[in-house]
């Protein structure tokens, strides 16, 4: 069964930085890209970033390039977000998220497992 | 406002048909494939349909999905009061180089 578990949330006041990680199991983690997704309170789901497979290729949204990382440690069975400059807009649940493919830029592939998500909170 | 056009709402008696359309352009759906994702409340999202119209295992045929142009369709037959939850479309945008979603429908179920 996959699993994906997030950790690393909390409150965090603007400006200052939190890391997220997400450990799975359940699937061979090196064989698949993987995304963070995140949804503000009451809102829609927001793509953030994705990473392939053997970290090669990285995408962000516009709303968080230069401020957030994306990486990844295979040996591991992790993904991590290293989130600097926080603002309140980023105030969200983050979904660590399986890509279905190889490739996180993929147009034929989609996010075929979810975490629970891990709740990050932006206020001063 | 999402790149993705989805109806926020939708409602339809148990046992009726509904449909959710999702809309979009030529740079996203147009050229791309449309999964579609259910979130139940207090839960996280769900695939329910991928590459257009396939279902992953588990999930039942009342769910199906199509697409033409630049939008596609989220069907959903013999509606279930199990059913009311958030549904978003998602696709690749090949011009903005992002995933993207729709704003989401609430499907609720009389």
């Amino acid at each position: 069964e996959v699993q994906l578990v997030e950790s690393g949330g909390g409150l965090v006041q603007p400006g200052r930085s939190l890391r997220l990680s997400c450990a799975g199991s359940g699937f061979t983690f090196d064989d698949y890209a993987m995304h963070w997704v995140r949804q503000a309170p009451g809102k829609g789901l927001e793509w953030v970033s994705g990473v392939n497979w053997n970290s090669a290729r990285i995408g962000y949204a516009d709303s968080v390039k230069g401020r957030f990382t994306i990486s990844r440690d295979n040996a591991k069975n992790s993904l991590y977000l290293q989130m600097n400059s926080l603002r309140a807009e980023d105030t969200a649940l983050y979904y660590c998220v399986k890509h279905k493919g190889t490739y996180y830029d993929s147009s034929g592939s989609c996010f075929d497992y979810w975490g629970q998500g891990t709740l990050v909170t932006v206020s001063s | 406002q999402s790149v993705l056009t989805q109806p926020p709402s939708v409602s339809a008696a148990p046992g009726q048909k509904v449909t959710i359309s999702c809309s979009g352009s030529s740079s996203n759906i147009g050229n791309n494939y449309v999964s579609w994702y259910q979130q139940l409340p207090g839960t996280a999202p769900k695939l329910l349909i991928y590459e257009n119209n396939k279902r992953p295992s588990g999930i039942p045929d009342r769910f199906s999905g199509s697409k033409s142009g630049t939008s596609a369709t989220l069907g959903i037959t013999g509606l279930q009061t199990g059913d009311e939850a958030d549904y978003y479309c998602g696709t690749w945008d090949s011009s903005l180089s992002v995933w993207v979603f729709g704003g989401g429908t609430k499907l609720t179920v009389l």
